[in-house]
């Protein structure tokens, strides 16, 4: 099956900093989403994004399907940015659909 | 409009005893999709669910079940629990059949004892 890969699993940051995310996926894809998992374990939308760029306020994804991967930036991290941040695939398999997604990556942001 | 609600958001059981959990799709959303999440295998797929029709499983035993009903709230059943079961187990849906964005409820942390 499909692999996702996320780096770096683990990254410590001070408040103001910027980060990169990055997600490898092993082959095509419908689309890809990034989501934050709160504190509480809800999974968060950032960004639904198969291709391009997006950007949210201090958050912005970019995808390029071709070469099978996409970033997530955050610009002047804050605390709250803290937690795991999740990239997943979605995959069409006969009208249905499913999402694989990696292991996560954990941002803690110091003040 | 209301999110993706999920009930009971605790449980507590024993092995061997049986748990449903239950999700509400954001309204007008007609496909609901079930994920496990435990440190080990991280999140994983379950089923998948549109118009009452299981149309995708995820490498699970039989002992996972689920079921839609015509108002597009969805049920998944485990039976015989194992420890191993302890997780959280999130409930997603979705607008359309087909590549659309997945919206994610609180979740159901379900420990077996």
């Amino acid at each position: 099956g499909i692999q996702v890969e996320q780096s770096p699993p683990d990254l410590i940051l001070q408040e103001g900093a910027n980060s990169t995310l990055r997600c490898n996926f092993s082959d095509s894809v419908n689309n890809l989403q990034w989501f934050h998992q709160n504190p509480w374990g809800q999974l968060i939308n950032l960004f639904y994004i198969p291709s391009g760029t997006k950007q949210n306020g201090r958050l912005s994804a970019t995808t390029v399907a071709t070469e099978r991967y996409s970033l997530l930036y955050i610009s002047s991290s804050q605390t709250t940015d803290s937690g795991v941040y999740f990239c997943a695939v979605l995959l069409l398999q006969g009208g249905s659909e499913k999402l694989v997604f990696g292991k996560g990556m954990k941002l803690t942001v110091n003040p | 409009k209301a999110g993706v609600t999920q009930t009971p958001r605790y449980l507590i059981k024993t092995r061997g005893q049986q748990v449903t959990l239950s999700c509400s799709p954001i309204s007008g959303h007609r496909s609901v999709s079930w994920y496990q999440q435990t440190p080990g295998q991280g999140l994983q797929f379950l089923f998948e669910y549109f118009s009452e029709t299981q149309r995708n499983k995820g490498n699970f035993p039989g002992r996972f079940s689920g079921r839609q009903f015509s108002n597009s709230r969805s049920e998944m059943n485990v039976s015989t629990l194992e420890l191993g079961d302890s997780a959280l187990y999130l409930c997603a849906s979705s607008p359309l059949a087909g590549g659309r964005e997945q919206f994610f409820g609180p979740g159901t942390r379900l420990t077996v004892l």
